[in-house]
């Protein structure tokens, strides 16, 4: 069965870094692009950016640059969100999701998403 | 960007009436959209994606269609597992988002 599984919400203190996970499961992440989207509190979706595991060939939206940093441990299946410089804008829920490489059909996982509260 | 304009925002039905969603995308993405579904939980599903395929698994009350740059996903015989949020996503360029519909019971 194919899962994504997050890692715990988080609270963190302005100006901190945060490192979120994405243990996947039924399959290798190796053969999906793993993506990472952000949803303040009663708002819409915003994507954040890819990482292909293979090579770790990485691609950022633009408003993300220096904020995220997405690797992954082909070892552990995992994927990771690092923020950084957190402020109260960063407070959101962080989902990733998987794309197969090759193909045109993205976004049919999603994890559960991991809630961050960025407040001191 | 391409910027994906959904409508309505919010939308009150009830219990079995045929309910339709839009986005208009503000360039040509050629069929590249999908649809999802965020329940109350947070959970995240894709319905359909290529403007009308239906995910494995999806009842068939729901569908997609398109129409020039307007793609839209339609619900028949709404059930009470159909109130949600939902939003378009497209993937001809850098992923967007539609603003999303929360689709409320009457």
């Amino acid at each position: 069965e194919v899962q994504l599984q997050q890692s715990g919400a988080e609270l963190v203190r302005p100006g901190a870094l945060v490192k979120l996970s994405c243990k996947a499961s039924g399959f290798n992440i190796k053969d999906y692009y793993m993506h990472w989207v952000k949803q303040r509190p009663l708002q819409g979706l915003e994507w954040i950016g890819w990482i292909d595991p293979k090579n770790g060939y990485i691609v950022y939206d633009p408003k993300f640059q220096g904020k995220a940093n997405i690797t992954t441990d082909t070892s552990s299946n995992t994927a990771y969100l690092q923020l950084s410089n957190l402020t109260s804008e960063d407070t959101a829920v962080y989902y990733c999701a998987r794309w197969e490489i090759s193909t045109v059909v993205p976004f049919d996982y999603w994890g559960q998403g991991t809630t961050l509260t960025v407040s001191s | 960007d391409i910027q994906m304009t959904q409508s309505p925002s919010s939308l009150s039905a009830s219990l079995g009436e045929r309910v339709s969603l839009t986005c208009r995308a503000s360039q040509e993405i050629s069929g590249y959209l999908s649809w999802l579904q965020q329940k109350p939980d947070g959970s995240i599903k894709r319905l359909i994606y290529a403007a009308s395929t239906l995910d494995s698994g999806v009842p068939k009350r729901f569908s997609g269609s398109r129409s020039g740059s307007d793609y839209s996903l339609t619900i028949i015989s709404l059930e009470s597992e159909d109130f949600a949020d939902y939003y378009c996503l497209q993937y001809a360029s850098y992923p967007t988002f539609g603003g999303g519909t929360k689709l409320e019971i009457k």
